[in-house]
């Protein structure tokens, strides 16, 4: 079964600084990888997804995601934080049961940006 | 596009009675998922369905809970009888296809209190 593992469940950065939101998977198949943003009482927004093309993935938001299939890692990165980055972040796998697709989310890592 | 749209947004009832929430999902899109978030357990998938056909109901925690799509433009989650540790934020959400890993687009959310 395909899983996703988030390291460290909340990153503090300062404001300009870079973001790395790590993101490790496990998968028996090639990985449809996604990472989806949530800011306060707000629904998942998908920020970026790999799916089998350039490994190096440009998101929204001036975010980036780099597939390493020899580190089984999808991690995600800004190279400088602005204050509206601070929420929480998910990583996910695409899961394929018996012909249909779901996702399978990580526990989520809380983004904090301090002035 | 209105994007997914659940209602009601925040639901408090009290122990014992019934609730539903409902979606209303991205027209065209033809699979419907149900998710439940909690700090404790993250995010959850309940139910999927596609073209409004039950796929995957291995995630609804109890014979509580009952999911319906009727038509392509609506769905239900149900709980009855409600209990305090129901309490959560249920998400629904869309997407394209089955067969090939889309992207969900989520909705803002109902949270729910139970009391």
């Amino acid at each position: 079964a395909q899983s996703v593992t988030q390291l460290g469940s909340h990153v503090s950065v300062s404001e300009g600084a870079l973001v790395l939101l790590r993101c490790n998977y496990s998968s028996s198949v090639p990985p449809y990888l996604f990472w989806y943003v949530q800011y306060p009482n707000q629904g998942l927004q998908l920020l970026l997804k790999y799916t089998s093309a350039a490994t190096l993935v440009k998101g929204i938001n001036g975010f980036e995601a780099e597939f390493k299939k020899s580190e089984t890692s999808f991690h995600l990165t800004k190279p400088s934080a602005h204050m509206s980055d601070a929420a929480e972040y998910f990583c996910a796998v695409s899961s394929m049961n018996s012909g249909y697709s779901t996702l399978t989310f990580g526990k989520g890592t809380m983004l904090l940006v301090s002035p | 596009d209105a994007g997914v749209i659940q209602s009601p947004r925040h639901e408090v009832t009290e122990m014992g009675q019934e609730v539903t929430l409902r979606c209303k999902p991205i027209s065209g899109h033809n699979s419907l998922f149900w998710y439940r978030q909690t700090m404790m357990r993250g995010l959850e998938l309940l139910i999927y369905f596609n073209n409004n056909v039950p796929i995957d109901d291995s995630g609804m925690p109890e014979d509580r809970f009952s999911a319906k799509m009727p038509n392509a433009s609506f769905s239900t989650l149900k709980i009855q009888p409600s209990e305090p540790r129901d309490s959560a934020v249920y998400f629904c959400a869309s997407s394209l296809g089955a067969g090939v890993p889309y992207e969900q687009y989520f909705g803002p959310g109902t949270r729910l209190t139970v009391t």
